[in-house]
């Protein structure tokens, strides 16, 4: 089983700032088995980014996604107030796992 | 429009059995790869099942022998039934769509989820 470990667990910014959330993995991943999704209280996870790097329809190019084998990163270049929120990466392995989550806080 | 719909949560008794239902528009279920998503109250996401679109099944550790994935192709619909409830089954249940897309997959479409809670 492929373990996801997110960091930081809560990440306090100001609108504006930049966010690099980070996700790593206990083994390789195929970068075509590694998405990022976001979640809001009381709603159900969005998708953001898919295959590492590509953005899902609709998602602001303030979001974007890289990284290869272990390591993924997400980056949002520019917080707007509605981008605070969970973040999880997620992977397909023998079977699919997520991270434990990011908090993106208001500072 | 392209929309799931979960039904069928609810307050259960430890042992008990639950079916959870996810309505499908604006696609077909069965041409699809179908899972449901747990998340417990204040925790993370765990995946729990898939049903591929052609028919075979696989679960999660945890409700392995516990749980059964299921479609009814003529309602559009994917099912979940869940036996031998346990307190740490209580979570919202979301069904969501696997895509196969142009670089990569992803549960491209949620549902707004069902409330399981499990207690005596």
């Amino acid at each position: 089983e492929i373990v996801l470990t997110q960091s930081p667990g809560t990440l306090s910014l100001s609108p504006g700032e930049r966010a690099t959330l980070s996700c790593r993995a206990s083994q390789s991943v195929s970068s075509s088995y590694l998405a990022w999704y976001q979640q809001k209280p009381g709603q159900a996870p969005r998708l953001l980014i898919y295959g590492a790097s590509s953005r899902a329809t609709g998602i602001p190019d303030r979001f974007s996604g890289s990284g290869s084998g272990t390591d993924f990163t997400l980056t949002i270049s520019r917080l707007e107030p509605e981008d605070f929120a969970v973040y999880y990466c997620q992977q397909y392995g023998s079977s699919p796992s997520f991270g434990g989550g990011t908090k993106v806080e208001i500072k | 429009e392209v929309q799931l719909v979960e039904s069928g949560g609810g307050l259960i008794q430890p042992g008990g059995s639950l079916r959870l239902s996810c309505a499908a528009s604006g696609f077909t279920v069965s041409s699809n790869y179908m899972s449901w998503v747990r998340q417990a109250p204040g925790k993370g996401l765990e995946w729990v099942s898939v049903i591929y679109s052609g028919g075979s099944t696989y679960y999660a550790d945890s409700v392995k022998g516990r749980f059964t994935i299921s479609r009814d192709n003529s309602k559009n619909t994917l099912y979940l039934q869940m036996n031998s409830l346990r307190a740490e089954d209580t979570a919202v249940y979301y069904c969501a769509r696997e895509s196969n897309l142009p670089s990569g997959w992803a549960f491209d479409i949620w549902g707004q989820g069902t409330m399981v809670t499990v207690s005596s």
